[in-house]
């Protein structure tokens, strides 16, 4: 148990566009998702966390209004990169909390041209 | 605050020898620690965990105890295979509430024929 899917897995994009990323628990419920980011060959830098019913919290550094979250239900929270441009190209990885263990997605590939 | 050291990688080892990857921690009371594995291109997978002091989690071959008193959670294997070839994350959550993970900064482990 405790899956958390991603899609999509790979996205490629024009500058200036918006891109949503989804996250999803199969078989669990999550009242609290996190979005992390990660460079090539580093650790993650999580982005803020999600929590379903209400606002997500921001950790310091990220910018609210370019990353936008929606957790509308206890198995999908939603990233959108808002106006992406070249620097947002990443990869973007998703989990979800459950029994004191966060149980991550595979990632999404962002590629902005 | 709460922080995870690991050794720097990356580790190269030969098929079948025995795999040590050392992680200490910083955090007050008994965090929950952990390992998650990274294979190439996808998300981070949970390898591994342990809630208290004196615990060993275990899976896949791997092992790792937690250790109070030197405060780590060194992860071990005794005879690797080429499969093994990924980062692994050591990490926290800390004692009492709050559920983000700190991570350590990954070490690349590489298993060569």
């Amino acid at each position: 148990g405790a899956v958390v899917s991603q899609h999509p897995s790979r996205v490629i994009c024009k500058s200036g566009t918006s891109v949503k990323i989804e996250c999803r628990s199969l078989d669990f419920q999550a009242t609290t998702m996190f979005w992390y980011r990660q460079f090539p060959k580093k650790s993650l830098m999580l982005m803020a966390t999600s929590n379903e019913g209400s606002k997500a919290t921001y950790e310091q550094g990220v910018e609210k209004d370019k990353f936008l979250i929606n957790h509308a239900s206890l198995t999908l929270s939603t990233l959108t990169v808002t106006s992406a441009h070249p620097e947002d190209s990443s990869f973007y990885i998703c989990s979800g909390y459950r029994q004191e263990t966060q149980y991550f997605g595979p990632g999404t590939r962002l590629l902005v041209l | 605050g709460n922080s995870v050291t690991q050794m720097e990688g990356p580790v190269t080892l030969s098929e079948e020898a025995f795999l040590t990857i050392n992680c200490t921690y910083t955090a007050t009371g008994y965090p929950s620690l952990f390992w998650y594995v990274q294979y190439p291109g996808e998300g981070l997978q949970l390898l591994l965990k342990a809630t208290k002091a004196d615990d060993k989690g275990s899976n896949k071959g791997f092992e790792a105890t937690y250790r109070k008193e030197t405060t780590s959670f060194h992860l071990e294997k005794g005879s690797v295979q080429v499969s093994d070839s990924a980062v692994y994350f050591c990490a926290l959550i800390p004692t009492g509430g709050g559920n983000k993970l700190t991570f350590g900064t990954g070490t690349q482990l590489k298993v060569e024929l």
